[in-house]
Order: C-alpha cells, then structure tokens, then sequence
C-alpha cells in the first residue's frame, strides 16, 4: 500500500528555535496534505490543509505566522514550528489522501515535539 | 455540536470475544463518509474499515465490521473475535463530501480498548 514518511520522528528543541517536520509520499503523488496535532490521550486535531502550487488552509484557531508550511512538490510538504514553546509539544502526523481511492488517507507515522 | 461522537472512553474484552465500540455522527450533508483507525501505542494511524453514505451494505473487512445505522447516524465498530494485539486506541472519523482531494476528516475523541487474556 501507499507510504507516507515523516522525518523526524521525534525532535528536541530550546524554547524559541524553530522546527520543521517533513512528510512525504513515497510512491505517490499528493497535490493536498493535512497536518493534524495530537495532544496526549487526545484526539487529532486538524490544523492545516496543504496544498501544493498554493498557500495553505489553517483551521480556526491556528496561527498561521507560526506554523508555517509550505508544500513545495507532489511529494512533499513541511510544518515549521516557529519559535517553539513547551506549549507546542505534541504529536504532528501528517496524511495524503489517495487520489485513486479517496475513500483512504495514508498517515505517517507521527513527529513527537518536545519542547524544553 | 460535535459532528462525531465517541462515548466510550474505555472499553475492556475478553481475549477471543466480540467488541462495539461505538460511534455516532452529525451531518446535513447526504454524502459523506465514515472512517475507523486504530492508533497502537506506537502513535501510527491504521486505516481499519469505510463505510459510504450511500453504501447499501455495511462493510466488512476481515474481522472488522462496521454497524451503520443511517437513521441513527451511527456507524459503530465491531471487532470479532479479539485478539491481545488489538489493545489500542480506536477513533472513528467523518469525511464530509463526495471525496476530494480537499475533504478533510473530522475525527472522535476515541476508545481506549484493551483486551484481556
């Protein structure tokens, strides 16, 4: 089946530095991702739609200043946490949705942020 | 109003025993779609089972059915014949839409399901 990856798969990061997770498709092509966060015992959280050759969609609520992301091929696209604070500390997974079966999204397998 | 539901954070089976874990919807849209994925500890989302509004049959997929109840909005898991591996969080989700590439889900707060020798 399709393959999405995420890298890295858990971070450490100072209060203030910035972050950036890549997902990936790795024998498809995805023109949309989605970002989600998962705090813990909580479920996921959308926080942005991706699309490539265009901005990104946020959901309400999230600032798109600091959560930057950028879908920069078919293949892949970034979150950049932006001057990261232990607030942010969560689970990012990202998905693609299969465009020959949109009845499935493909998740990666998840960015463990710990921020200190 | 929460478009999905979950009422059950927990549930415990019995090893080789059925489970429901259940799961209740919101929508005025006629078309949509119903998801259910299983987060092992390990954090990865797997793809479990789809159900289509306008799906006539419930779907299967090996051990896995889903109940749906369109009346009811309610499309509720059943895992047959439980296995100790299948310990693990469970959340049910609603695509709203025909499909796109731009649908986005909307997931439950998820079950807590673990299963017992």
């Amino acid at each position: 089946g399709a393959v999405v990856s995420q890298h890295p798969s858990w971070v450490i990061c100072k209060s203030g530095t910035s972050v950036k997770i890549e997902c990936r498709s790795l024998d498809f092509q995805a023109t949309t991702m989605f970002w989600y966060r998962q705090f813990p015992k909580q479920s996921l959280m959308l926080m942005a739609t991706s699309n490539e050759g265009s901005k990104a969609t946020y959901e309400q609520g999230v600032e798109k200043d600091k959560f930057l992301i950028n879908h920069a091929s078919l293949t892949l696209s970034t979150l950049t946490v932006t001057s990261a604070h232990p607030e942010d500390s969560s689970f990012y997974i990202c998905s693609a949705p299969n465009s020959g079966s949109l009845n499935e999204q493909y998740f990666g397998p998840g960015t463990r942020l710990t921020v200190t | 109003a929460q478009k999905i539901t979950q009422t059950q954070p927990g549930m415990f089976v019995q090893e080789k025993e059925a489970v429901t874990l259940d799961c209740t919807y919101d929508t005025s849209d006629p078309s949509y779609g119903l998801f259910w994925y299983k987060q092992p500890s390990s954090g990865e989302m797997i793809f479990l089972i789809y159900q289509g509004s306008y799906d006539q049959q419930n779907a299967t997929e090996g051990r896995y059915s889903l109940n749906f109840q369109k009346a009811r909005k309610s499309a509720n898991l059943v895992i047959s014949a439980s296995q100790l591996g299948d310990s693990a969080m469970y959340f049910c989700a609603m695509r709203e839409g025909r499909g796109s590439n731009t649908d986005k889900l909307i997931f439950g707060t998820g079950t807590r399901l673990q299963v017992f020798p």
